[in-house]
């Protein structure tokens, strides 16, 4: 499976201010995606990273408030935008393996907003 | 959208154990996804599952592809402390503008005494 790495892995933010997140996999990918974990809840697919392209956002999630970027088959970022102590959670990416079903993990970036 | 139910929400078990939790679908998956999350990780992917019957070992854990393909069953036999964790099952969603998006389980919350 791809090794992938998240920055920063934690972070306090004070509201209103964004907080970019970068997701870094060792390999070329095809499929790359952002989900949302709130304290104690269980994961939800915020969207679709497209490289070249613009994201997929799932029902619930917009573009201004969680902007991605995807320049190339390796990397992606997501910005959480004018935050609130509602996003306090972990944002995880994640790729599909080489039988595109299933995924792999990042170790998440656990977000605080104060 | 397809929603995933898991059960049991929480188990305490003493150490030397077996486990065995469930997750189930109104409606019929590909692929069945078993997961492991340990506090501030990511989850890391235990078995995956492909096709309906199917029985897949990884260790003390066996997981099961539902006949029907509207379920499936994760066993850990001797349970060890450092089993200790949240174990999530997933499923892709359909083909088209979903492909390869993933539906979580609520979780199973396991707590092995020593």
């Amino acid at each position: 499976s791809a090794v992938i790495s998240q920055k920063p892995s934690r972070d306090i933010c004070q509201r209103g201010t964004s907080l970019t997140i970068q997701c870094q996999v060792d390999s070329q990918v095809t499929m790359m995606f952002w989900y949302r974990q709130q304290p104690g809840q269980s994961l939800t697919l915020i969207a679709t990273a497209n490289q070249g392209s613009e994201a997929t956002y799932e029902s619930g999630f917009v573009i201004d408030k969680f902007p991605i970027s995807r320049p190339n088959l390796t990397f992606s970022t997501l910005t959480v935008s004018n935050m609130s102590p509602e996003d306090s959670s972990i944002y995880l990416c994640s790729v599909t393996g080489t039988g595109g079903r299933e995924q792999y993990f990042g170790p998440g970036t656990r977000l605080t907003v104060t | 959208g397809q929603q995933l139910n898991q059960s049991p929400q929480s188990m305490f078990i003493q150490e030397g154990e077996d486990v065995s939790m469930n997750c189930t679908s109104s409606s019929i998956f590909n692929t069945w996804l078993w997961y492991k999350q340990d506090p501030g990780e990511g989850p890391v992917l235990l078995i995956a599952l492909y096709k309906a019957g199917e029985l897949t070992s990884n260790g003390r854990l066996t997981a099961q592809f539902g006949i029907t393909r509207k379920d499936s069953f994760l066993n850990i036999s001797a349970s060890i402390p450092s089993d200790v964790g949240i174990y999530f099952c997933a499923g892709p969603n359909a083909g088209g503008t979903s492909y390869g998006k993933l539906t979580f389980g609520q979780g199973t919350i396991l707590t092995v005494h020593p």
